[in-house]
Parts: C-alpha cells; structure tokens; sequence
C-alpha cells in the first residue's frame, strides 16, 4: 500500500516523562531516518537506521535514542522529554539504492508538546 | 548539520516560472532529491538528481552541478497553488540525507 504511519499523531507530555514515538512502513524499506521540524526551518536528521539493530546518529541525537527490531517498525525515544524537544517529528523510510535511495517516503508527523 | 543552503523566500507571477536554488556542502555526494511541503503536511518527493545536467521531468525540471555544489529545481507555467516550500536534500556517502531549510515560494495572480 506504500505508506508510512506514525503514532501518534499528537502528544502532550510534561518535562521529565518519557516518550515514545512510532513509525511503521510496508514497503520492505531497509532504511529509516526519524527527523525533526521545528516552525520556519528544515528538518534536521535525529537518527537513520540501515536495518534491523543497525542505527548511526544524524546530526542532532542528543537527548534521543532509537530502536529498531524489526525491518518494518522504527522507533524514537525520549527520555526525559525537555522542552525543547517540542517539535514536529517526521520518520521517513527508503530503499537502500543509489536512485531509490534519494526517494523518501514520509509520514504524516507527530506532534509533540512538552509543558 | 552538512550543509545544504536554500533562499529563504521566492515570489513570482501565475503562468511565468521559478527557479529555487540550492547549494551543498556535505561528506561526499550520492544524490540529490527535492521535495515540495504545505503548510501542516509531510514533504513530498519531487524529483532526484545523480549526475550532472538538466534533468526535464515537465513541470518540474531539476539541474545539478556537482563540481560547483549546486542545484535548481524549475517551476514553469505556474499556477496558484505551486504555492508551498520546496526542500533541497543531499544525500552524503553514508546515504543520509540532509535538508536544506526550504525555499517559500509564492505565487501571485
């Protein structure tokens, strides 16, 4: 069906808890990136996965970790949420070829407030 | 992050064109890729480009050169609802991609 679903879509947390972002896609894609959007700018990669357990920090994964157990499911924790990390989160999945490679399939979002 | 620098604003007129440039500096080069996002929506893939030269796909047309770290994607025949931010996005020779802060393109009648 080629999509990528995020849950969830909003969330409200209070400093200090933790959160759990998910992302899943059927479309056998060996890489998944989670990235953020903050309002007026780009979006800036948190972490990329190239498979199954086999993750590298993108350029700002500090205060967050990843996991991914299965091909089709890529997860983004928060621990501790500060609020800062109040942003828009965007995970994203690709196949791992020079031309598909570039082609990134998004999903909707999720919107996370931290009070 | 890497590199990757886009105008912030772009306005041109319905039925003419525009242009959006954008220049890179990252860790090796293994493609280029452009997305067009809306206001509260995800981005949504374009175009990509490997090698150098114009690469016409109709409505969109993307150019790279890779010596000079640099590309444009091209609008033409606007119309209204081109409207939206376009995003430049490099993919470096660990296969991440990094994004430029995107171009605000208005389109006036």
């Amino acid at each position: 069906d080629m999509k990528v679903t995020q849950m969830p879509r909003y969330l409200i947390k209070r400093m200090g808890e933790n959160v759990l972002l998910e992302c899943g896609q059927d479309m056998s894609h060996e890489t998944m990136y989670w990235y953020r959007q903050d309002p007026g700018l780009g979006l800036q990669l948190i972490y990329i996965s190239y498979d199954v357990d086999s993750n590298s920090e993108g350029d700002i994964p500090k205060g967050y970790r990843v996991s991914r157990k299965k091909r089709e499911h890529f997860s983004l924790i928060l621990d501790s949420a500060k609020t800062n990390q109040t942003s828009v989160y965007f995970c994203a999945s690709s196949f791992y070829g020079t031309g598909t490679g570039n082609t990134l399939y998004f999903g909707e979002g999720s919107r996370l407030i931290v009070v | 992050g890497q590199g990757v620098e886009q105008p912030d604003n772009l306005m041109s007129v319905e039925g003419t064109f525009a242009r959006v440039n954008c220049t890179y500096s990252t860790s090796g080069f293994n493609g280029l890729s452009w997305y067009q996002q809306r206001e509260g929506h995800a981005p949504v893939f374009l175009s990509y480009v490997v090698l150098d030269g114009l690469k016409d796909s109709g409505h969109f047309s993307t150019f790279l050169s890779r010596s000079n770290g640099y590309s444009y994607l091209l609008l033409t025949e606007l119309q209204i609802k081109d409207s939206a931010s376009y995003l430049c996005a490099v993919r470096d020779n660990n296969n991440r991609i990094f994004f430029g802060d995107g171009t605000q393109l208005v389109v006036k009648p």
